[in-house]
This record gives structure tokens, C-alpha cells and sequence, in this order.
């Protein structure tokens, strides 16, 4: 059973240009979430998706940004117009649905996607 | 809103040393509380969880328990290994989301 991937893993842009990251859930998890950490704090909630609905978003979520999970299985994240303030770590996690009782509530974390914007 | 908050670092023991990290939380509601950790140059894992007051999570050692009226979710473990070297975050999670702490950089010396 592979686990949440990511890609890239690394990502190093210029100011001003868009930048797109993609997560791979863990098969058959329902729900997907996308995190934000900067350097020294924990994760930031950004997004999260039931299926291919977005139910959620932060108000950290400008409208620079955008998410989709077009067929609930991959999403992908975009930043338009990328400012020095975006580099962070972009995590994404996935969920089990109800069926799978014992690890319901638990969030699987991928390896990240470190963004630098230059 | 939901907030954790944890006991600030980093914190440096030696090996078999007696480990607590403290860790409390606001929250409206009965969440889910969680102990991620996340190993250099690694995603984050998680390491245990309790679900309602009372439960007690374990896990390589590792045990923390849910004290509603304290509104705490303190980390131990009574023997520290050089390999427990890591940043452990704290977690919270109402409906949905994960709302965690701050993270406690730990270093165990050998």
C-alpha cells in the first residue's frame, strides 16, 4: 500500500510566475487536505476536498490560489503570480471514509513540496 | 477559534532521560487530539491519537492521555533514545481540519 506522494518535491521559482503542485492520495481515501508550513511553525490548514467537492477553504487561501480534485482521486495546487511570502513546505494528507472505522479521524501526511520563490 | 498550544523548545535531554512534552488546547466541541512527528528531512508521521476524555494514546513508547478538564495532551515517555531526535507537533481536529501547535524541536544526546 503506497502512501500520500507528491510532486515535485522542490520547486524554485521567480516572483511573479505560477507554480502548480500535485498530490497522489493514499487509493480509496475519500477526503483530501492541503496544508501550509513555514519554517519553524506547524502546518496551516488551507484546503479540503470530499470527493471531488472542495468543502472547505482558509481565509489564508487568496485568490492567488486555487485547488481541484477534478475526478476525487489526484488534486493539484496552483499559485498565480508567486511573491516571496509563498515559500513554505505544501503538504497534502488524505482520509479513509467512514467505512475504514479505526483510522477514520487520521490524516496521512505526504513528503511535502518545498516552494522557494526568488 | 481552535488553538494548541505547546511547551516551547527545543528541548536537549540525554538518552534515558524522562520526557514530557506539554501541549494544551481551545476548542469548541470534543476533538480529536493528536502527536505527529516529523524526522529530519521526512513528512510528518503520526504517533498517537485519542479519540474522547480519558482515552490514553500509545505508541513506541510514547503515551499521552485526554484531560478534558485540564484541556491538556502532554507527550512522555520515560526513556529516551538518541533515535527519538525529532520535531513533534501537537494536534487538534474538530470537524475536518488539523489545527496544530507550534512544534518542539527534541535532540536526545547520547
Amino acid at each position: 500500500d503506497t502512501g500520500v506522494s507528491q510532486d515535485p518535491r522542490h520547486k524554485i521559482t521567480k516572483r511573479g510566475q505560477n507554480v502548480t503542485f500535485r498530490c497522489d492520495p493514499i487509493s480509496e481515501h475519500n477526503r483530501l487536505y492541503w496544508y501550509r508550513q513555514t519554517l519553524g511553525q506547524g502546518p496551516e490548514f488551507l484546503t479540503y476536498f470530499q470527493n471531488e467537492a472542495q468543502l472547505e477553504k482558509s481565509r489564508l487561501l487568496s485568490d492567488r490560489f486555487s485547488a481541484e480534485r477534478p475526478k476525487g482521486s489526484f488534486s493539484t495546487l496552483e499559485i498565480q503570480r508567486t511573491e516571496q511570502g509563498d515559500s513554505a513546505m505544501y503538504l497534502c494528507a488524505s482520509s479513509p471514509p467512514w467505512a475504514w472505522r479505526t483510522s477514520y479521524n487520521e490524516q496521512f501526511f505526504g513528503p511535502g513540496t518545498r516552494l522557494t520563490v526568488l | 477559534g481552535d488553538s494548541v498550544t505547546q511547551m516551547e523548545g527545543p528541548v536537549t535531554l540525554s538518552e534515558e532521560a524522562f520526557l514530557t512534552i506539554n501541549c494544551t488546547y481551545t476548542a469548541t466541541g470534543y476533538p480529536s487530539l493528536f502527536w505527529y512527528v516529523q524526522y529530519p528531512g521526512e513528512g510528518l508521521q503520526l504517533l498517537l491519537k485519542a479519540t474522547k476524555a480519558d482515552d490514553k494514546g500509545s505508541n513506541k513508547g510514547f503515551e499521552a492521555t485526554y484531560r478534558k478538564e485540564t484541556t491538556s495532551f502532554h507527550l512522555e515517555k520515560g526513556s529516551v533514545q538518541v533515535s527519538d531526535s525529532a520535531v513533534y507537533f501537537c494536534a487538534l481536529k474538530g470537524a475536518q481540519k488539523l489545527v496544530f501547535g507550534q512544534g518542539t524541536r527534541l535532540t536526545i544526546n547520547p
